[in-house]
């Protein structure tokens, strides 16, 4: 069943703008997770935020979270062209802490 | 840095063939994990281990198989591959320290003709 649901399916953007996606969820977590998927390619873990957490930080990357209405945010601020990639948001399997679930991303071109 | 590899990148297989996919770790991770991605459907679980020789079924493994004869090794086995079985496959391995967090794979796409 899925979990994370991304908010746009799909962003253009121009290089040098600020990116933002959204992922909401259904039920409790301990924690939420950003990956990123480039063309044809494996994820790679760009973030972990735990639920007593409301914002993390790293690099150009900017990620709250809000609980209380089952959200998080994605922000990449001046963006490049090599950001270009898929977005997802992954939360744990409340019952199974070894499991995530991921939600189906969001598609992101930045035009140079 | 952790490695994940997968056999194969590309992989083109007829109707009924037996289907092999193999994943290897280089971090000693306990947990091991195959993925395949659709579009639309984003990832889906089909087999999980937290240990060698232990297995668990995840969302859809109706079709699958896997093995996990070595602490590294984490084989997904088509027994009759089908055409709805054509995907990108990705597999991923995380330690019991840190569950939460996945290390990926390349991918193996796999068409199934």
């Amino acid at each position: 069943s899925q979990q994370g649901e991304e908010d746009p399916q799909a962003l253009s953007i121009q290089e040098g703008e600020n990116a933002t996606m959204n992922c909401s969820y259904k039920t409790s977590i301990n924690n939420l997770q950003w990956y990123r998927q480039n063309s044809g390619r494996g994820l790679v873990h760009l973030i972990l935020i735990r639920s007593n957490e409301r914002e993390k930080h790293s690099g150009r990357l900017r990620v709250t979270l809000d609980t209380s209405k089952k959200s998080s945010s994605l922000l990449i601020t001046a963006s490049r062209a090599a950001d270009t990639a898929s977005y997802f948001c992954a939360t744990d399997a409340f019952t199974s802490y070894d499991k995530v679930i991921f939600g189906p991303g969001t598609s992101l071109s930045v035009i140079p | 840095d952790v490695k994940v590899t997968q056999s194969s990148r590309y992989l083109v297989k007829r109707t009924g063939e037996k289907v092999f996919l193999e994943c290897v770790q280089d971090m000693d991770h306990e947990n091991m994990f195959w993925y395949r991605q659709d579009p639309g459907l984003g990832l889906r679980l089909i087999y999980f281990s937290y240990d060698v020789k232990m297995k668990e079924k995840g969302d859809i493994p109706e079709g699958y198989s896997v093995s996990r004869e070595k602490k590294e090794r984490f084989s997904l086995i088509l027994e009759s591959a089908s055409t709805n079985q054509t995907s990108m496959y990705l597999c991923a391995s995380s330690s019991s320290s840190l569950p939460e967090t996945q290390y990926f794979g390349p991918g193996t796409r796999l068409l199934v003709l």
